[in-house]
């Protein structure tokens, strides 16, 4: 898994509740992001954070919260308030500083019904 | 960030080179050029990145132009799972703002 963890692979949810995707990462990285991918786009950063809590908005953060309460853990929660919710939601982890690539989780693809 | 152009998509015959272009006319001198490719329904993965010089791993090799204003990436043997989204992606290094941009990337699809 590269070191990064996302939890669940599928997840369906009714509309008007909150869920929460897990994002954990084991190789002691500063930096944690979320991306949002919706079919045939880009990704489009949601949240990320830099050092434990604290953390700052994307492109996109609208209908969103974080949490970054230990280096390992970016949870990522959406809300009621987000109004297309459905989509394939991406956790990466990088170094803070350096030239260094991301590593992304494998995703996980919420429906919303 | 600068941002960059791909073409949406490219065939490729397996066992032949995959050459991929990407256009970064404004890109500043600080700014590397990172490559990532997407697996349907899978994570992006990182494969290299470059800043002046040409840059091989086991993956691929980046070729990148003198004025920096373009680069290549090259598969060299193609096979049927390097069919993928390839993402080219310009980006300061340095600083505590590392946030990536990606765009829509070229669909390369390779044929047996």
């Amino acid at each position: 898994d590269g070191g990064i963890t996302q939890s669940p692979k599928y997840l369906f949810r009714k509309e008007g509740q909150n869920v929460t995707l897990s994002c954990e990462q084991n190789l002691n990285h500063d930096a944690m992001y979320w991306y949002r991918q919706d079919p045939g786009q880009g990704l489009r950063l949601i949240y990320y954070s830099q050092i434990v809590n604290d953390f700052q908005k994307g492109d996109i953060a609208e209908g969103y919260s974080v949490s970054r309460e230990k280096k390992e853990s970016f949870p990522l929660t959406v809300t009621s308030a987000q109004k297309n919710p459905t989509a394939f939601y991406l956790c990466a982890r990088s170094p803070r500083r350096g030239p260094y690539g991301y590593t992304f989780g494998s995703g996980t693809r919420l429906t919303v019904v | 960030d600068a941002k960059t152009t791909q073409p949406p998509s490219m065939d490729c015959a397996e066992g032949r080179a995959a050459n991929l272009p990407c256009n970064h006319s404004t890109i500043s001198g600080n700014e590397y050029v990172y490559w990532y490719r997407q697996i349907h329904s899978q994570g992006p993965q990182y494969i290299i990145h470059g800043l002046k010089n040409n840059e091989t791993n086991e993956m691929a090799s980046l070729i990148i132009t003198e004025d920096r204003k373009s680069s290549t990436l090259i598969l060299p043997h193609a096979t049927l799972r390097d069919t993928a989204v390839y993402y080219c992606i310009v980006h300061i290094s340095s600083g505590s703002a590392r946030q990536l941009t990606f765009g829509s990337g070229t669909q390369l699809t390779v044929l047996p």
